[in-house]
């Protein structure tokens, strides 16, 4: 099973910052299955960026992914006060004990 | 609108069973895989089972394996969850969310339901 380690668990950061979030793979993320989501206090996550670069529809401009491999990269360039909340990357392997694997999670708070 | 309505949570004791339900509209559930995904109460995220669309392949993870059955019906675009032999680890919000359509695969979970509380508790 692939287990993806996310950092800073943490991340406090003012409006108008750049936020960089990251996404380790123990192994290589067979063709860059690796997604990132924005969860909400009260809400289900909902995808920002597939296939690690790929924005979701309706996802804004200051949102980017970047990586390949093992090391995936999460970066808001200018924060905006909704864009505090948790994100997750999650990524997906073929063959293997589970499937699907979700990273621990980054909690982008007002500094 | 894609809407996902997750049901079928509640309080259930040490040992006991409970299905959970999700209801599909506004898309062609049939041509969808589907998944429950799970989160215990201010944790993180985990996979917990998937199902091909027409139910040929399921998947489950190691935590739930034999003690969890995933199905569907197509006919009533609804998804289910059956949950036995439960345990406190078990207690979370259960959401289903859509998966790879016939026509295009991602490996991403683009729509989800609202959550079902279950909690395991004597």
């Amino acid at each position: 099973e692939i287990v993806l380690t996310q950092s800073p668990g943490t991340l406090s950061l003012s409006p108008g910052e750049r936020a960089t979030l990251s996404c380790r793979a123990s192994q290589s993320v067979t063709s860059n299955y690796l997604t990132w989501y924005q969860q909400k206090p009260g809400q289900a996550p909902r995808v920002l960026i597939y296939r690690a670069s790929i924005r979701a529809t309706g996802i804004p401009d200051r949102f980017s992914g970047s990586g390949s491999g093992t090391d995936f990269t999460l970066t808001i360039s200018r924060l905006e006060p909704e864009d505090f909340a948790v994100y997750y990357c999650q990524q997906f392997q073929r063959y293997g004990v589970s499937p699907y694997t979700f990273g621990q999670g980054t909690k982008l708070e007002i500094k | 609108e894609v809407q996902l309505v997750d049901s079928g949570g509640g309080l259930v004791q040490p040992g006991g069973s409970l299905r959970v339900s999700c209801a599909a509209s506004g898309f062609r559930f049939g041509d969808y895989a589907m998944h429950w995904v799970r989160q215990a109460p201010g944790k993180g995220l985990e996979w917990v089972s998937g199902i091909s669309s027409n139910s040929g392949d399921r998947q489950y993870a190691d935590s739930v394996k034999g003690r969890f059955t995933i199905s569907r019906d197509n006919a009533k675009n609804s998804l289910y969850l059956q949950m036995n032999s439960l345990g406190a680890e078990d207690t979370a919000f259960y959401y289903c969310a859509t998966g790879c359509s016939i026509s295009s695969c991602d490996r991403k979970f683009d729509y989800w339901g609202q959550g079902s509380l279950v909690t395991v508790s004597s």
